[in-house]
């Protein structure tokens, strides 16, 4: 079955760290894009960062550029978002998101069921 | 960044009637290569999203024909020909020309 299965999401303290991971299978992961996107409780989406599929390119969002570090790992197919100084404004549901085949540009035609981040002292 | 901006932020609208959902950009979405990247997304309650369009007007596989989407540059529209109970949701259009990517602040649509 192709799938994104996020996982590692909880509740950490505003300056606390967490590192989610995402494990895809079902396809060949090497060959896509991969994103994160997050939507905070009652909000919208915003995207926070993608990784090309051979993992030269990282893109993020201004709101957590310097603080979070999209990396992949292929041997395990596995997305990874490793976020640092977290602050109150990045709780969120965290969808991992596999981009089209065809260009990155056509957006996510794959999203897993997310991970929950609760920043709370 | 580019903004995008949708209207209305609420749409009500009655069983088997026609809905239309504006998404407009302040910049321009063309990319070099002369394509406009501007895909639609729905999001059911409590579900993760599905992108229904991408490049403007391309429905993605199993998304019913009564969803189309058009425009160009800076200004696009999602229509749904005929509302069904199952289209209740939250429609956000997002534009993958520039970076940051960046989403509408979404659309959502209830039966009246």
């Amino acid at each position: 079955e192709v799938q994104l299965v996020e996982s590692g999401g909880g509740l950490v303290k505003p300056g606390g760290s967490l590192r989610l991971s995402c494990a895809a299978s079902g396809f060949t992961f090497s060959s896509y894009t991969m994103n994160w996107v997050r939507q905070a409780p009652g909000k919208g989406l915003e995207w926070v960062s993608s990784i090309s599929a051979s993992g030269t390119y990282k893109y993020y969002a201004d709101s957590v550029k310097g603080r979070f570090t999209i990396s992949r790992d292929s041997a395990k197919n596995s997305l990874y978002l490793q976020m640092n100084s977290l602050r109150a404004d990045d709780t969120a549901l965290y969808f991992c998101a596999r981009s089209d085949i065809l260009t990155a540009r056509f957006g996510m035609d794959l999203w897993g069921q997310g991970t929950t981040v609760t920043v709370s002292s | 960044d580019v903004v995008m901006t949708q209207s209305p932020v609420s749409l009500p609208v009655s069983l088997g009637q026609p809905a239309s959902i504006s998404c407009r950009s302040n910049q321009s979405l063309v990319y070099s290569d002369g394509h406009t990247y501007l895909n639609w997304f729905q999001q059911r309650s409590g579900q993760s999203p599905r992108r229904l369009i991408h490049k403007v007007s391309n429905r993605d596989s199993g998304v019913p024909d009564r969803f189309s989407g058009s425009g160009s540059g800076t200004d696009f529209t999602l229509k749904i020909s005929r509302v069904q109970a199952e289209d209740v949701g939250v429609y956000y259009c997002m534009q993958g020309t520039h970076w940051p990517r960046t989403f509408g602040q979404g659309t959502k649509v209830e039966i009246k």
